[in-house]
């Protein structure tokens, strides 16, 4: 089945200490994004890519960065956790051949910072 | 811009029973909308989409949701619930040219019980 791919499901980080976060998909599709998801709280958008072009959230901390690679990779770098980075991080993917926005959601890494 | 206001944070309701989760949109463009159920620990999964056409639009699990243009609203529906309900749903809205964006309602935590 085509699908969207995280990597850690769960990990572990100490403060200050960098921790990058992977994400892989089968469907081909054009763009990828990068949530954070706090407790109880909505996804927030970190940032997205349309095949290699990079759109940064104007609220988006400098200390998260995002790699693509290719197509299928998409990585999320934080340069520095605090402990308010704890969060759940989602990745997403939506075929931009389409007029509506559906995204296609993986089952996210669940970040600890200690 | 687009914002989507989730009414209730919580609704308890008992196995077998109707259930509706409220969502109201605002937005100054035509729209897409979109409802995405999150399991504990997991990703967000599309549960069902209005992108044009009939109102009430069927989606998986049996939900269903009506789009009111007037009251702009896109309330979701299920006749009787099941315990395995149980989760967090999130109403999304994407305004129509607006680019590869989903705005996130704070969700509703649907909570079945025997």
């Amino acid at each position: 089945d085509a699908m969207v791919i995280q990597n850690p499901r769960y990990q572990v980080t100490q403060f200050g200490k960098p921790v990058t976060l992977s994400c892989s998909q089968t469907l081909n599709h054009n763009v990828m994004y990068w949530y954070q998801q706090k407790s109880s709280q909505a996804p927030k958008l970190l940032f997205h890519y349309y095949d290699k072009d990079f759109n940064n959230e104007a609220d988006t901390p400098d200390n998260f960065q995002s790699r693509r690679p290719n197509t299928s990779f998409c990585f999320l770098d934080i340069r520095s956790p605090g402990l308010g980075d704890a969060a759940m991080y989602l990745c997403a993917t939506s075929p931009h051949s389409t007029e509506y926005n559906e995204q296609f959601f993986g089952p996210g890494t669940r970040l600890t910072v200690l | 811009a687009q914002s989507v206001t989730q009414l209730d944070s919580q609704v308890p309701v008992f196995e077998e029973a109707p259930v509706e989760l409220r969502c109201n949109y605002s937005s100054s463009v035509s729209v897409y909308l979109f409802w995405y159920v999150q399991y504990p620990n997991q990703g967000l999964q599309l549960l069902l989409k209005y992108l044009s056409g009939s109102t009430l639009v069927k989606g998986i699990n049996g939900f269903e949701a009506e789009f009111n243009k007037s009251q702009t609203s896109f309330h979701l529906r299920k006749p009787s619930v099941h315990i395995s309900d149980t989760a967090e749903y999130f109403c999304a809205v994407s305004g129509k040219g607006g680019g590869n964006k989903l705005t996130f309602g704070t969700g509703t935590q649907l909570k079945v019980e025997l």
